[in-house]
């Protein structure tokens, strides 16, 4: 079992809809939770961060934790072609481990 | 302020040649990582930093991949010898006391 688990995808979403992202984690001990965008050819770009069971709003972006479920969510409000990307779930207990990342395809 | 910066950008070696990559991390972080990313894949860790110690590299391949990080600042990662499969993107990444940033990477391509 992978320590963090992602859907590969792609999920595809209409344009002003909301995209859910989700994540689960295999080690009870990891601390924080991170969500990354990568667009095709580039580095991950941090989104959120999150440690604390429940919700974190930043702009368009919710990301919910729960810890007891060992799950892991990002939400895009009025999602637009430019979150076109790959999402990486990452989990921190001393090192930070990722998912597999998933596509999103916003279709205008 | 300067994110974490890696160079070179690209790089195509012939297999069995040597190769280096840099890492200059955010200032004050004193966790830095190097990453492996492989076309379609997450970023799997091969090798961690706290400081100038290597607390975390139970994933660098030995035979042939070697890091360094003196002064607890920059940092190196060495492959020598190059082989086909060595053909990805590393990424090098510093972290202070919660979220890790990364560099923009360095593309290699083994021929």
């Amino acid at each position: 079992q992978k320590e963090v688990e992602q859907n590969s995808g792609p999920l595809s979403v209409p344009e002003g809809a909301i995209a859910s992202l989700n994540c689960t984690y295999s080690d009870r001990g990891s601390q924080s939770f991170f969500w990354y965008r990568q667009y095709s050819g580039k580095s991950p770009e941090l989104i959120m961060f999150i440690y604390s069971n429940g919700d974190k709003e930043d702009g368009r972006f919710t990301a919910q934790l729960n810890k007891a479920s060992q799950y892991v969510s990002l939400l895009i409000r009025d999602s637009q072609p430019s979150d076109s990307a790959t999402y990486l779930c990452a989990g921190l207990y001393q090192k930070v481990t990722f998912g597999t990342g998933t596509k999103l395809q916003v279709i205008p | 302020e300067a994110g974490v910066v890696q160079s070179p950008r690209y790089k195509i070696i012939e297999k069995k040649q040597p190769v280096a990559f840099w890492c200059n991390p955010i200032s004050g972080h004193n966790t830095l990582y190097w990453y492996r990313q492989n076309l379609g894949q997450g970023p799997e860790l091969l090798i961690r930093y706290e400081n100038e110690e290597a607390v975390d590299d139970s994933q660098l391949p030995k035979d042939r991949f070697s890091a360094e990080r003196l002064k607890g600042v920059d940092s190196t990662l060495k492959i020598q010898p190059a082989e086909l499969g060595d053909s990805a993107v590393y990424l090098c990444a510093s972290r202070g006391n919660t979220e890790a940033f990364f560099g923009q990477g360095t593309r290699l391509t083994v021929v």
